[in-house]
């Protein structure tokens, strides 16, 4: 696997909380995303990053918030939860370069909002 | 209406069996074309990659693209149970894999 990890894996919280998921890489990769995944809609990009405090917005982007202060970390916050935003939330990184820049995901988080 | 669209499945086959699955886009300006493989709980791996149109081979996997019919394939041959999995298309207009759209995967489970 390639060396992403992201925390927490689970989380159950209830509208309104606040909650930050992190992902953490060991391949000093430039490029990192977030998405989130559901049943009929696929992966869907929500934010990414092309270096140290250089993030733009994906696809679906309204309600959360990113912020990536080092190379190896890329944090999601979710402002203030709703039950829409319950997923499953994947990280992902790539270099690139070569023909193409292959993203390597992480093992994702599942998040619950009641 | 979708720019990604792909057979929902679920797909059910016995071992040995000749998987096919499909993709269809209307985006002309897609010119990369991936196929992820998702262990259940698991984060998607990238399986085959394609440029524009032909066909590409990697052991029992082959990936077609059609381009003027706006049609992408994964063929499995011999399948294994181990390659049951949820497959996801994705492709893009550029290197930048960040930028891909994806369909909704299809479930295969290969039945020994």
């Amino acid at each position: 696997d390639a060396g992403i990890t992201q925390s927490p894996r689970h989380k159950v919280t209830e509208t309104g909380t606040p909650v930050t998921l992190r992902c953490h890489q060991t391949e000093n990769h430039r490029y990192m995303y977030w998405y989130r995944q559901d049943p009929g809609h696929g992966l869907r990009l929500i934010h990414y990053s092309y270096g140290v405090k250089d993030t733009d917005k994906g696809e679906v982007s309204d309600g959360y918030s990113v912020s990536r202060s080092k190379t190896e970390d890329f944090l999601l916050t979710l402002e203030s939860a709703t039950s829409s935003q319950t997923s499953v939330y994947f990280c992902a990184i790539s270099e690139p370069g070569g023909s193409t820049d292959t993203q390597y995901f992480g093992p994702g988080t599942r998040l619950t909002v009641l | 209406q979708k720019e990604v669209e792909q057979d929902p499945g679920p797909l059910s086959v016995p071992e040995g069996a000749i998987v096919s699955l499909n993709c269809t886009y209307s985006n002309s300006a897609f010119q990369y074309f991936m196929w992820y493989r998702q262990y259940s709980r698991k984060g998607p791996e990238l399986l085959m990659y394609t440029y524009s149109s032909g066909n590409k081979e990697d052991g029992r996997f082959t990936a077609q693209v059609d381009k003027s019919s706006k049609y992408i394939s994964l063929f499995i041959r011999d399948s294994q149970p181990s390659d049951s999995a949820t497959y996801l298309c994705a492709m893009s207009a550029n290197t930048n894999a960040g930028k891909s759209t994806f369909g909704d995967g299809t479930t295969l489970t290969v039945k020994p």
